[in-house]
Formats: structure tokens, C-alpha cells, sequence
């Protein structure tokens, strides 16, 4: 079946270190996002891809990174410099956004920084 | 740039009632409106979305929502409550910055009561 896949579902991290979260689709999208989700804040967005080798910065970029080598994979690393890491991070994709497309959503990764 | 507002974080129904969850938005543009339901550490699916067309626009499980440009409003509803659509729900809009950017309310949590 085609899909977002995220990995891993539950992730505990040390302050000070930098972790991965994995994001794998097979639905031949173009564009992929990454969002944090927060109680009561809905969901704001880190990065956007539209294509390979290409990246955008969304409303709360700083203490994030991200690569896109592949089309099917947009990983995002939460480096030590985020202060507040603990959340829900959603993962996306969607073809042709700018035609008003559905965005599909993985079932998201929880971080906590212990 | 866009926006949503979404009116009351929390609502409360009765099994059968009429329920009605409320979305303002702000465009500059045309905008793509969406609504998406999650339940309980998932990610979001899709309820259903306005492009363009009929401003009245039919969804899953039986929600509906009515586009009201004078009113900067896309209004979700359903006629009867039913205990499985507790869950929280998320009005987006996009259609900026070629539509790459989708922007989330804060969400609205939806409480059926038997």
C-alpha cells in the first residue's frame, strides 16, 4: 500500500545530542514537509521540499536541518541547538500543492528529551 | 500571508446533536480550504477540502463545510454526532507562495457525549 512511513514512533533523547527522524514515502510526491505539533498550537511548519536536492526553511526552522537526496525520503535531524525539542513531529507529502492538492501525513514521531 | 482562526479550542455535542466547528481564515489570494480530523497519536486525514467550483463542500462521515467568501469562513458540520467522530479537527488554508505552504489552525478538540 502506498504511504508515509515514520520512524521511529517514540524517540528519547539526552540534552545535547542531535537525533533523526526518518521519513520514507512511496507515493511519487514531489513535495514533503515537515511539522511540529504542539498542545494547543496546532501544526507550524519546519521545512518544505518541493523537489530533490532543494528545501525550504518554514516558520520555525532554527535548531532543525534537513536533506533530500532522494524524492522518496526527507529525513529531519533536531540538532542540539532546539531548545524545546520535546513535541509531535508530523511528516507530509503532496503533488502539484499549487492546484490545491491533499496533503497526506504520516502517523507521526514523538520526541522527548529526557 | 495567510491565516486561520479557529473559534472555540474545545467543543462539546451530545450523541445525535448538530455539530458545528467553526473556521475564519485570511487570504490574500484565492484560497485552497481544507479540513482535517486526527485522532489520538495519529496523523491527519483528510475530511474535505474547497478549490474551486460549488461553495458547498460534501466530505467523509458525513461532514459538510459552505466556503462564504463575504464572510472569510468555511464552517464545518455535521447533522448528527456520532460517538466515533470525537477526535480533533484542523481547518488549513493555502494557495500563497504557490500554494507550497499549507497553514494549520490551533485545532478544535470535538467531545461527544453519550
Amino acid at each position: 500500500d502506498g504511504g508515509i512511513t515514520q520512524s521511529p514512533k517514540y524517540l528519547f533523547r539526552k540534552e545535547g545530542q542531535n537525533v533523526t527522524l526518518s521519513c520514507e514515502q512511496n507515493l511519487n510526491h514531489d513535495a514533503m514537509y515537515w511539522y511540529r505539533q504542539d498542545p494547543g498550537q496546532g501544526l507550524r511548519l519546519i521545512y518544505y521540499s518541493q523537489i530533490v536536492n532543494d528545501f525550504q526553511k518554514g516558520d520555525i526552522a532554527e535548531g532543525y536541518s534537513v536533506s533530500r537526496e532522494k524524492k522518496e525520503s526527507f529525513p529531519l535531524t533536531v540538532t542540539s541547538a532546539q531548545k524545546n525539542p520535546t513535541a509531535f513531529y508530523l511528516c507530509a507529502s503532496t503533488t502539484r500543492p499549487e492546484f490545491g492538492n491533499t496533503i497526506y501525513f504520516g502517523e507521526g514521531s514523538w520526541l522527548t528529551v529526557v | 500571508a495567510q491565516s486561520v482562526t479557529q473559534l472555540g479550542s474545545h467543543v462539546s455535542v451530545s450523541e445525535g446533536a448538530l455539530v458545528l466547528l467553526r473556521c475564519n481564515y485570511s487570504s490574500s489570494v484565492p484560497p485552497y480550504l481544507f479540513w482535517y480530523v486526527q485522532y489520538p497519536n495519529q496523523g491527519l486525514q483528510l475530511l474535505l477540502k474547497y478549490t474551486t467550483g460549488a461553495t458547498l463542500v460534501k466530505g467523509i462521515n458525513g461532514f459538510e463545510a459552505e466556503f462564504k467568501k463575504s464572510e472569510t469562513s468555511f464552517h464545518l458540520t455535521k447533522p448528527s454526532a456520532h460517538m466515533s467522530d470525537a477526535a480533533e479537527y484542523f481547518c488549513a488554508v493555502s494557495g500563497d507562495t504557490g500554494g507550497f505552504k499549507t497553514i494549520f489552525g490551533a485545532g478544535t478538540r470535538l467531545f461527544v457525549k453519550a
